[in-house]
Formats: structure tokens, C-alpha cells, sequence
């Protein structure tokens, strides 16, 4: 089956830079998302990476602050702006319309990123 | 938009009993309900899903069912093992407008087997 990976898999900011995360499936997938998990917490839809196109955000996340690309099929970054400790979290992409899972419309997830902002 | 209530936040059980794990949703046109499991440290990892157009679906130990008049869909684990301990969110996804395509998770339960 199709994997999907994201790096890096853990870092350690300090406030006030930038981190960028990867996220890359080893196929074509249709619909592509990013997730954040707070400690202990349920996961929130930050928003969906449209390919060629502006993401579409959630409330309460801007492009200002999560800018992503997402330039092809396979790829896309998420990038964690003008970091913050409340910026610490579990950082997830999500695909729908992985080959080989269980359905076209089924939503697999990465590793995930932890993410710690001192 | 959609919103998933999940219940109960904990859940602990001997070996052998059955869990159960309840959620309702708010969103009449969401068509798909799935259920993840994420052990700690780990991914959420699907484990079953069921769709609008059916009641019940079940995979081995595990089975789902959907109310839709009631907006509620449960997760039914039986003969739990330890390895079954872990965090199970549950999730709905939305069908129509801004909220195509898109999962709305649960608050999850803490599911935990006594040996």
C-alpha cells in the first residue's frame, strides 16, 4: 500500500522563527489536509492543501500564520510562521484517494510532526 | 458546521468484556462515519467505517452502527484484549458547502483493558 511520510518526524524551535513541514505519499492522491493535536487533544482541521491553488483554512487559522503549498499531487508543506510556545503540537497530513487503501474516499494520515517552541 | 460529541471520554474494561463508544453529529447530509485508532506516539490508524446507506458493518471483534434518524453511530469492541488499549476517535465527514469532504473528529475516548 502507498505510504506517506512527513519530515521532520520532531523539532525544537525557538519563538518567534519558522518551521516548515513536508508532507510526501508515494502516489497520486485527491484531496490532501492538515491537521494539529494538541496535547491530550482531539485533531483540528487547519486546512485543505489545494493543488496548483490557494489553501482553504479553517476558522481561526490564516495563510499569515500556516501558509501552504501544495505544488503537485504527492507533496505538500505546511509551514508554522512567527512560532509561538501555544504553536507546540502534533502537526498530521491526512489523503484522501490513496492507492491501495480501502476506498477512494478513505483518509489515511502521516506520522506526524512534534513540534516544541521554546 | 458539523460538530461530533463523543462519549465516554474514558473507558476501562477487563479483558474478555465488550466497549462500547457512542458519538452523535449535527450534520444531517454527513455520508461518512469512520473510526480511528491512535496508540501513543503513533498515527491515527483507521480501524472501521461505515457509510449513510448502511446500518451496521462489522470486521472481526469490531463493528459499527449507524442510527441516521438520530444522528448517532457506535463502536462495538468485543472480547477486548490489552492490545486494545489505546485513544479511539471518531469522526463524520461532511457532504454539501464549505464542509465537502472534510473529517470533523470526536473528542475521543481513552479505552483501557485490564489483563
Amino acid at each position: 500500500s502507498a505510504v506517506i511520510s512527513q519530515k521532520p518526524s520532531r523539532d525544537i524551535c525557538q519563538r518567534g522563527t519558522s518551521l516548515t513541514i513536508q508532507c510526501q505519499v508515494d502516489s497520486q492522491v485527491t484531496m490532501m489536509f492538515w491537521y494539529r493535536q494538541q496535547p491530550g487533544q482531539s485533531l483540528t482541521l487547519i486546512a485543505t492543501a489545494n493543488q496548483g491553488s490557494e489553501a482553504t483554512y479553517e476558522s481561526g487559522f490564516v495563510i499569515d500564520k500556516f501558509p501552504i503549498s501544495r505544488p503537485n499531487l504527492t507533496f505538500s508543506t505546511l509551514t508554522v510562521s512567527n512560532m509561538s510556545p501555544e504553536d507546540s503540537s502534533i502537526y498530521l497530513c491526512s489523503v484522501v484517494g490513496l492507492a491501495g487503501g480501502q476506498g477512494a474516499d478513505t483518509q489515511y494520515f502521516g506520522p506526524g510532526t512534534r513540534l516544541t517552541v521554546l | 458546521g458539523e460538530n461530533v460529541e463523543q462519549h465516554p471520554s474514558t473507558l476501562s474494561v477487563q479483558e474478555g468484556d465488550s466497549a462500547v463508544i457512542k458519538c452523535t453529529y449535527s450534520d444531517s447530509a454527513s455520508n461518512y462515519f469512520p473510526w480511528y485508532k491512535q496508540e501513543l506516539g503513533k498515527r491515527p490508524q483507521l480501524i472501521i467505517d461505515i457509510r449513510s446507506n448502511v446500518g451496521e458493518k462489522k470486521d472481526q471483534r469490531i463493528a459499527v452502527t449507524l442510527n441516521k434518524t438520530a444522528k448517532h453511530f457506535s463502536l462495538h469492541i468485543t472480547e477486548t484484549q490489552p492490545e486494545d488499549s489505546a485513544v479511539y476517535f471518531c469522526a463524520a465527514r461532511g457532504a454539501g458547502g464549505t464542509s465537502y469532504g472534510k473529517l470533523t473528529f470526536g473528542q475521543g475516548t481513552i479505552l483501557t483493558v485490564h489483563p
